[in-house]
């Protein structure tokens, strides 16, 4: 089984501070992993995702996320908010070697404050 | 422009009464699924398709049907809807389905709020 734990419902950062949302991953073989963004009103899109090779992964609009198989983390960064970014942000976790099942974490809402 | 189309985008019914919520994708993928999203919760998964008529259920399937008679369509049936199917659904569409066992992005309609009364 799989699942993703996402930790903290609502984050809230001044515009220009790093931004950091957690998210760690349990699966019993080598995972996918995923970040999607929901801006209001609107479907998920996708910000990046580590599937094998580099662990450190640039997404676009400055985010970035490194996987961490120590740690079984996943965490979103990005160095500096911008207002535009105030969205929901979901991780996610498909399974290598077997059927597209992606499991995905509660979300958190990202607020950034002028 | 590649999108997933979903309809209606919003609906309000009684409890019950059939409805269907259609999904369309125009980028020839082969995976389709459908999710529900309610507060606290996430997305969960209802069913998928890795193709035309292969389904399969997800983590939340009571109550719902699917069919997938077309490549392109994957439509959500909810024949007796109940007060708790009140929800936001999201169909998704991804061309990397079996083949390349989870490592393809998802493609997300622009969602779907359903109100049972």
């Amino acid at each position: 089984a799989q699942s993703v734990t996402q930790l903290g419902s609502h984050v809230s950062v001044s515009e220009g501070a790093l931004v950091l949302l957690r998210c760690n991953y349990s699966s019993s073989v080598p995972p996918y992993l995923f970040w999607y963004v929901q801006y209001p009103n609107q479907g998920l899109q996708l910000l990046l995702k580590y599937t094998t090779g580099a662990t450190l992964v640039k997404g676009i609009n400055g985010f970035e996320a490194e996987f961490k198989k120590s740690e079984t983390s996943f965490h979103l960064t990005k160095p500096s908010a911008h207002m535009s970014d105030a969205a929901e942000y979901f991780c996610a976790v498909s399974r290598s070697g077997g059927y597209q099942k992606v499991t995905f974490g509660t979300g958190t809402k990202l607020q950034v404050i002028p | 422009e590649a999108q997933v189309t979903q309809n209606p985008r919003y609906l309000i019914t009684v409890t019950g009464k059939k409805l269907t919520v259609t999904c369309s994708q125009n980028m020839n993928h082969e995976y389709m699924s459908w999710y529900r999203q309610d507060p606290g919760l996430g997305l969960r998964q209802i069913y998928y398709s890795m193709n035309v008529e292969v389904t399969d259920k997800g983590d939340v399937p009571e109550g719902y049907k699917v069919s997938r008679k077309e490549k392109r369509n994957f439509p959500l049936i909810l024949e007796s809807p109940s007060p708790n199917q009140t929800s936001l659904y999201f169909c998704a569409s991804s061309g990397q389905g079996a083949r390349l066992a989870g490592g393809g992005e998802l493609f997300f309609g622009e969602g779907s709020r359903l109100t049972v009364l």
